[in-house]
Parts: structure tokens; C-alpha cells; sequence
């Protein structure tokens, strides 16, 4: 059965604080690795899809990286702001491709 | 243009009551993904639709879930008997393609609370 790890649970930084978090998910028939981040009260909001081992995309202030062969990602937010408080979600393809199988998630509070 | 679109957002049912949720992806897209998020739990997969292709079931938790995608495009899943572990966000989304590095764009749920 796959299993996708994220750590923290949550967290709760100062505005402006830089953090990161990890997803962790098995390294062997690697496809796709995915970010989504969840605001309170609306839907799930896609961020990256990461393919290749090495991969690093940013958006804004947001970036991440990909190691497939050890089987990590991290998500970086530089100067955080409140407006970033959600839960980030990674996701990792099930064996049949229909479906991601989805990491708790990292709860992050920004407080200003 | 517009997005996936869920109804209703909010329901409360009693126990034993069936429900319906519905699903309005986004125009185009060939896949559509089910799942439910229960309290202190990951994002769960339910059920998968793809063009006319049968369904990938697999994630639906007993018999007394089912969903139908009608013409490609609207999705109805059915709760029936419901119980009150059923009590869950029940998150749509819907991608361009049926590739797992496509993206999948979400609806904002529908909350079913059983009492």
C-alpha cells in the first residue's frame, strides 16, 4: 500500500518567518509528485506537479523541490504572510494512475 | 472560465437516510476523481470516471456507495443507509487528462453531517 508522510502536523509562525515542510513518499515506479494548498472554507488549490528527479518550481514566494530517488519533497514559503495560513497537501499517483493518494496534510498559521 | 461546481454545500440527513451529491466538472475535462475527507483524516479516493471507460470503484468504503457519470459530464454519488461514519467533506475534482501529472482542479465540497 502506498503511503505518503508529512511533517509537521502544523505550524504556527510569525509573519514574515521563511518555513518548509516535507512530504515523503516511496521512491520506487516514481510519476508524479503533487503540492495543493487548502484554505478554510474553499476548495483544494493546486500548486505544482513535480516529475523530474531535481525538480525545483516556484511560484510567488512559494517554491518546492524533488528528490525521487529518496523519496522527498520539500515546500518552502519565504517571508510568510498571513494570507498563506492553510493546510498543505502532497499527493503521490496511485499504481492504476485514477487516483492521487494524499499526505494529512501540514497546517500552517501565519499570525501578523 | 468556470470551475467545478458541487452541490449541495451543506447537508444534514439522519442516520438511514440516502443522499445524493452532484458534481459539475469543468468543461472539457475527461476525468473526474470522488473523495471525502473525514475528521483527522487525509484527502480518501472514493471513485474515478474516464470517458466512457468503466470506473475505477476501488475506494468506495461498502456497497452503499455508488456514482454515476452521466454524458461525460455531471456525477451524482449516492450514499445510501446512511451511517454516521459517512459524516465527511466530499470533495470533485476533475483534470484534462486522465495523466497523474495533470493537475486536478476541486470543487469546495459538499459537508455531510449524519445525525
Amino acid at each position: 500500500i502506498l503511503n505518503v508522510e508529512q511533517s509537521p502536523q502544523s505550524l504556527h509562525v510569525q509573519e514574515g518567518d521563511s518555513t518548509n515542510f516535507t512530504c515523503s513518499f516511496p521512491s520506487s515506479n516514481f510519476y508524479a509528485l503533487h503540492w495543493y494548498r487548502w484554505e478554510t472554507a474553499k476548495s483544494p488549490e493546486a500548486l505544482f506537479v513535480m516529475t523530474l528527479n531535481g525538480d525545483e518550481k516556484k511560484k510567488g514566494r512559494i517554491s518546492a523541490t524533488l528528490n525521487t530517488k529518496e523519496g522527498y519533497s520539500y515546500l518552502y514559503i519565504k517571508g510568510s504572510q498571513p494570507e498563506d495560513s492553510a493546510t498543505y497537501l502532497c499527493a503521490f499517483p496511485n499504481q492504476a494512475g485514477t487516483a492521487l493518494i494524499f499526505g494529512k496534510g501540514t497546517t500552517l498559521s501565519v499570525s501578523s | 472560465g468556470a470551475g467545478v461546481s458541487q452541490s449541495p454545500s451543506n447537508k444534514v440527513t439522519e442516520k438511514g437516510k440516502d443522499v445524493e451529491l452532484r458534481c459539475d466538472p469543468i468543461s472539457g475535462h475527461t476525468a473526474l476523481y470522488w473523495y471525502r475527507q473525514s475528521l483527522g483524516q487525509g484527502l480518501e479516493f472514493l471513485i474515478y470516471f474516464q470517458g466512457n471507460s468503466a470506473p475505477d470503484k476501488s475506494g468506495l468504503p461498502s456497497d452503499r456507495f455508488s456514482a454515476e457519470r452521466t454524458g461525460g459530464s455531471v456525477s451524482t454519488l449516492t450514499i445510501q443507509r446512511t451511517q454516521q461514519e459517512d459524516s465527511a467533506v466530499y470533495l470533485c475534482a476533475s483534470s484534462l487528462a486522465p495523466l497523474s501529472n495533470q493537475p486536478q482542479h476541486f470543487g469546495d465540497g459538499t459537508r455531510l453531517s449524519i445525525l
